[in-house]
């Protein structure tokens, strides 16, 4: 079974500034890899899948990278919308597909 | 619009069993794979199900493999997901979510808005 880990858990960052959010994949994923958002009391939302390619609707501030099993959320001028939990996951080969443990971004 | 709306939660006892059903619309359903999600209370994103848009294929996290049974029914729109032997860890909102593809081997693109399962004596 393929681990996600993400990291931070907590992030504190101001509006307007950049917040960096990571993903590590226990083996390789390819490009197999979505990160969701998710506001409380709400469903989560697709942001980024195929590693880099955002979900229709999605801000361009919101990218997505990899480096191997290494993946990168970046939100470049944090809006106040944007402070929820965001959360990996791969789909790599066939279900049951792992998530991450979730980044809560939180306002500093 | 694509929309999914999940219901059968409830509150039942250690042990039993309960069906969950979600209802799709605004998109050919039969055409796509689905999946279940859950997340219990305060926690994360838990994997829990998938199943095939021809309903051929199926699949299962190991902590519900063997108590629970994804199905479909293409000519009502609608998932469902057989609960047993249903345990305290089991409590948790469970949504649905529609597939990229039929084969239910790509990311969620349409979420419900979930239906909560509470497990207590």
């Amino acid at each position: 079974e393929i681990v996600m880990t993400q990291s931070p858990a907590t992030l504190s960052v101001s509006p307007g500034e950049r917040a960096t959010l990571s993903c590590r994949a226990s083996q390789s994923v390819g490009s197999n890899l979505a990160w969701y958002q998710q506001k409380p009391g709400q469903a989560p939302r697709l942001l980024i899948y195929g590693a880099s390619t955002r979900a229709t609707g999605i801000p361009a501030r919101f990218s997505g990278s990899a480096s191997g099993t290494e993946f990168t959320l970046i939100i470049s001028s944090l809006q106040s919308e944007d402070f929820a939990v965001y959360y990996c996951q791969h789909y790599n080969g066939w279900p049951p597909y792992s998530f991450g443990q979730g980044t809560k971004l939180e306002i500093k | 619009e694509a929309q999914l709306v999940e219901s059968g939660g409830g509150l039942v006892q250690p042990g039993g069993s309960l069906r969950l059903s979600c209802v799709a619309s605004g998109f050919t359903f039969s055409s796509y794979g689905m999946h279940w999600v859950r997340q219990a209370p305060g926690k994360g994103l838990e994997y829990v199900s998938a199943i095939s848009s021809n309903g051929g294929s199926t699949y299962y996290a190991n902590s519900v493999k063997g108590r629970f049974t994804i199905s479909r029914d293409n000519t009502k729109k609608t998932l469902y997901l057989e609960m047993g032997s249903l345990r305290a860890d089991d409590l948790a909102v469970y949504y649905c979510a529609k597939d990229l593809t039929g084969n239910a081997n790509y990311y969620m693109d349409v979420w419900g808005k979930g239906t909560t399962v509470t497990v207590s004596s």
